[in-house]
């Protein structure tokens, strides 16, 4: 079936910028997410990208996406502490019918 | 506008007994999904409801069935638990359930199962 893959765990400094990535192997990929969970919470989405996009920017949030690759980044400028979450890389397609596929998850660190 | 709430947030319940979880969407979205996330397992599609029909439906036994009401709340019911039911239950709703449509995500309930 098709797989979401991201590292497990990000440790940065506060200040500095983070980068989270994600590959996924669904080739029909239409729209790839990244939603965040804060502990004993459900999931706030952050951003998303259409698969005919390469980069999306949205305030500290800069989403690549190498299609050819299947590989999808999230990278947060000036991360601060209340950045420290679990962060999921999720797909959906025609194929899946909409249905989300998640990532396991990266945890976020943010030491000051 | 109000979010995606799920109740009860907390629930214990023993192996053999049945659950029903409640998901009320964004008003005006009319597609509701459901997701199950364990440790291990992560986060996976159980279904997906639309106008009171269940559209899209995941790799889960029988035991997990669904419906949604006219007013597009739904719910979720697991019957004869297992230990292994134990998890975080998150209901997202969407305007239509189409593909280009972000799925906005309740608080979930947490489900354990002794």
């Amino acid at each position: 079936g098709e797989d979401v893959e991201q590292s497990l765990f990000l440790s940065v400094r506060e200040g500095d910028s983070s980068v989270i990535n994600c590959t996924y192997t669904d080739s029909s990929s239409t729209y790839l997410y990244w939603y965040k969970q804060e502990p004993g919470a459900g999931l706030q989405l952050l951003t998303y990208i259409f698969s005919n996009m390469d980069m999306k920017q949205d305030q500290r949030l800069t989403v690549l996406l190498n299609k050819k690759d299947k590989h999808l980044s999230l990278r947060i400028a000036d991360t601060q502490t209340g950045d420290s979450a679990i962060y999921f890389c999720a797909e959906t397609s025609y194929n899946q019918g909409g249905k989300l596929i998640f990532g396991q998850g990266t945890e976020l660190s943010v030491k000051p | 506008k109000a979010g995606v709430t799920q109740t009860p947030r907390y629930l214990i319940k023993t192996r053999g007994q049945q659950v029903t979880l409640s998901c009320s969407p964004i008003s005006g979205h009319r597609s509701v999904s459901w997701y199950q996330q364990t440790p291990g397992q992560g986060l996976q599609f159980l279904f997906e409801y639309f106008s009171e029909t269940q559209r899209n439906k995941g790799n889960f036994p029988g035991r997990f069935s669904g419906r949604q009401f006219s007013n597009s709340r739904s719910e979720m019911n697991v019957s004869t638990l297992e230990l292994g039911d134990s998890a975080l239950y998150l209901c997202a709703s969407s305007l239509g359930g189409g593909l280009q449509e972000t799925q906005y995500f309740g608080p979930g309930t947490r489900l354990l199962v002794l």
